[in-house]
């Protein structure tokens, strides 16, 4: 199985400062297609996983600019820009494209500083 | 618009079966797939077990032996099963689809399944 290693497990951010999250995985994420099948979600407290980004750096429909995700391989950045008050939560990366099982990181809890 | 919503029992006494349906809408389970992903209270997400739109299933290999999951195209229902629960079930279980594009792109509101006497 993929292992999907996070850090920092916690993130303190100031209200229009910048976040940085990494998300490595245990071996390369690209597929024999020549996609890279790493995915970045966000849960707000008390709500469900919401889509960010979605195969390495493409911002799901309604995801403001602020959010930009980068990397390739084993090795994958989620970046947020100018932080407001409804991007804190817990984000998770997740791999699929060697499935079963499909795998998430263990998660960064983004919270004020 | 795509929705998806879970429910069943919030309360499952241990050694017992759990039962959830993922009731869902705005899409055809037979061009997309239904993931399960749990979340343990104060903890990660962990996939469980998945159903294609072909009508296959795929499921996480510490659950296997005690998992099924199936649907019913005619009411747009995907349904898990797990017997033998215990403590460590104890969960936010929520459904999730899959479409040829993207991955876990619309989730369910998920309900809240604690194993106890």
């Amino acid at each position: 199985d993929v292992v999907m290693t996070q850090t920092p497990v916690s993130l303190p951010v100031s209200l229009g400062g910048q976040a940085s999250i990494s998300c490595r995985s245990s071996q390369s994420l690209v597929h024999s297609n020549g996609n890279t099948y790493l995915h970045w979600y966000l849960q707000k407290p008390g709500q469900s996983p919401q889509l960010l980004i979605y195969r390495v750096s493409n911002r799901f429909s309604g995801v403001p600019d602020r959010f930009s995700g980068s990397g390739s391989g084993t090795d994958f950045t989620l970046k947020i820009s100018r932080v407001e008050p409804e991007d804190l939560g817990d984000y998770y990366c997740l791999q699929s494209t060697h499935f079963p099982p499909w795998t998430f990181g263990g998660g960064t809890k983004l919270e004020l500083k | 618009q795509v929705q998806l919503k879970e429910s069943g029992p919030g309360l499952v006494q241990p050694s017992q079966t759990l039962s959830l349906t993922c009731t869902v809408s705005g899409f055809s389970l037979t061009s997309n797939s239904v993931h399960w992903v749990r979340q343990p209270p104060g903890k990660g997400l962990e996939w469980v077990g998945a159903i294609w739109s072909g009508g296959s299933t795929d499921y996480n290999s510490a659950l296997k032996s005690r998992l099924s999951i199936s649907r019913d195209t005619s009411k747009s229902q995907v349904f898990l099963k797990m017997n033998s629960l215990q403590t460590e079930d104890t969960a936010i279980y929520f459904c999730t689809r899959s479409s040829w594009e993207l991955d876990f792109d619309y989730w369910g509101q998920g309900v809240m399944v604690t194993v106890s006497s």
